[in-house]
This record gives structure tokens, C-alpha cells and sequence, in this order.
């Protein structure tokens, strides 16, 4: 079972900064199967990023995914105020179980 | 619209049984994979398992098999998730979440479309 290792585990910012969000695998994602969702408060989870770089339907251009291999990213380019959540990445590019991660907390700083 | 509309919050003391849903529309319900993903109070999320509902075909997590039991009513686009004896452990939020893309061949993929969520309290 892949282990993914996020961090940080908090990130306090402004609006309008940039912020960078990051998930290491235990071992390889095989074909950047590796998938990014934001979570608020009371609320379901939301797909953000699908294949490592492909954004969901109805996904601002502002959040943006890289990466490959062992470590991936999750970049917002400029803050909004609905953006802070709970981020957490997701592996399904082995067999059963797919895994997430143990979730970033993105605050206003 | 597609979307996934899960039964409402539970209340169980331990040792009781359950089962809850989540009712698919909007899409061919029998063409996408169903997933159940758990997340304990302030924690984060766990996968639990799948089903394909065209087959019935299921798969678990190591960490769920044996504990809960995933399955699904094709004929009113729906699939359940149950648990025989609850513990005090079982509860959590449970979220049910469709894989992104058709087909029964592809266990692994990201989830697009997610419930609202069914809060499990298990409780003396």
C-alpha cells in the first residue's frame, strides 16, 4: 500500500499569495495517477486535480497540479478567500486500496 | 444533474446492525464504479471499498474487509454500505463518491461526484 506524506500540515497565508502544497508517495505513482481535493468545513470533498495536472470541471485556472514519480504539487497562483480548506491528495494508480493523504490545512494568516 | 444523495445521520448504540445508501441520478448508475471513503471526526479520509453496480463486483481495503459489507440495487441505482455489529469505533462521516471514468475494468481513479455525507454515531 502506497503511504502518501503531505506537507506542511498547516499553511498560513494571505489573500492573493501564492501557495504550494505538497505530497510525497512511499513509492512510485504509477502514471501520475494522483488526484487533489479540497475540503470546507461541514462539506464534502471536491476534485480539484485528476492525473497530476488535469483540472476537474468547473476548476478555476488559478489552482494548478505538477509533479510525477514520488512527489507531486498543488499550486494556487493568487489567493482567494474561499480557498481556505483542507486540502488532500489522493494515489489510485495501483491496485486497490487507493490512498490519501493525511490533508494540508490552508489558513488565513 | 448528476449526483449521489446519501440516507440521513444515524444514531446506534453497540452491537446494533446498519445499513445506509446513497442513491445515484443523472448518470448510467450501472456504468460507474461507487466507492465508500470514511473520515473519523476531525481526521482525514480513508478509503473503504467499491462496488460496480453493473456486476456487483466489489473490492475492499485490507483495513475494511470483514468490518462492513458494500453492495448494490441496480434496479433503483443505489448502494449501501452495512455493518453487522457496530463499535463505538465506527463512528464517523461516511461519504460515498463515484469513480470518474466508465467501465467495470478500471478499479483505480480519481472520485468526481460525491455524496453529501451520512454521520454514523455509535453510542452507549
Amino acid at each position: 500500500e502506497i503511504v502518501l506524506t503531505q506537507s506542511p500540515g498547516t499553511l498560513s497565508l494571505s489573500p492573493g499569495e501564492r501557495a504550494t502544497l505538497s505530497c510525497r508517495a512511499s513509492q512510485s505513482v504509477s502514471s501520475s495517477y494522483l488526484a487533489w481535493y479540497q475540503q470546507k468545513p461541514g462539506q464534502a470533498p471536491r476534485l480539484l486535480i485528476y492525473g497530476a495536472s488535469s483540472r476537474a470541471t468547473g476548476i478555476p485556472d488559478r489552482f494548478s497540479g505538477s509533479g510525477s514519480g514520488t512527489d507531486f504539487t498543488l499550486t494556487i497562483s493568487r489567493l482567494e478567500p474561499e480557498d481556505f480548506a483542507v486540502y488532500y491528495c489522493q494515489q489510485y494508480g495501483s491496485s486497490p486500496p487507493d490512498t490519501f493523504g493525511q490533508g494540508t490545512k490552508l489558513e488565513i494568516k | 444533474e448528476v449526483q449521489l444523495v446519501q440516507s440521513g445521520a444515524e444514531v446506534k448504540k453497540p452491537g446494533e446492525s446498519l445499513k445506509i445508501s446513497c442513491k445515484g441520478s443523472g448518470y448510467s448508475f450501472t456504468s460507474y464504479w461507487i466507492g465508500w471513503v470514511r473520515q473519523m471526526p476531525g481526521k482525514g479520509l480513508e478509503w473503504m471499498g467499491i462496488i460496480y453496480p453493473g456486476d456487483s463486483d466489489t473490492r475492499y481495503s485490507p483495513s475494511f474487509q470483514g468490518q462492513v459489507t458494500i453492495s448494490a440495487d441496480k434496479s433503483i441505482s443505489t448502494a449501501y454500505l452495512q455493518w453487522s455489529s457496530l463499535k463505538a469505533s465506527d463512528t464517523a462521516m461516511y461519504y460515498c463518491a463515484r469513480l470518474m471514468h466508465p467501465g467495470g475494468g478500471a478499479t483505480s481513479d480519481a472520485f468526481d461526484i460525491w455524496g453529501q455525507g451520512t454521520m454514523v454515531t455509535v453510542s452507549s
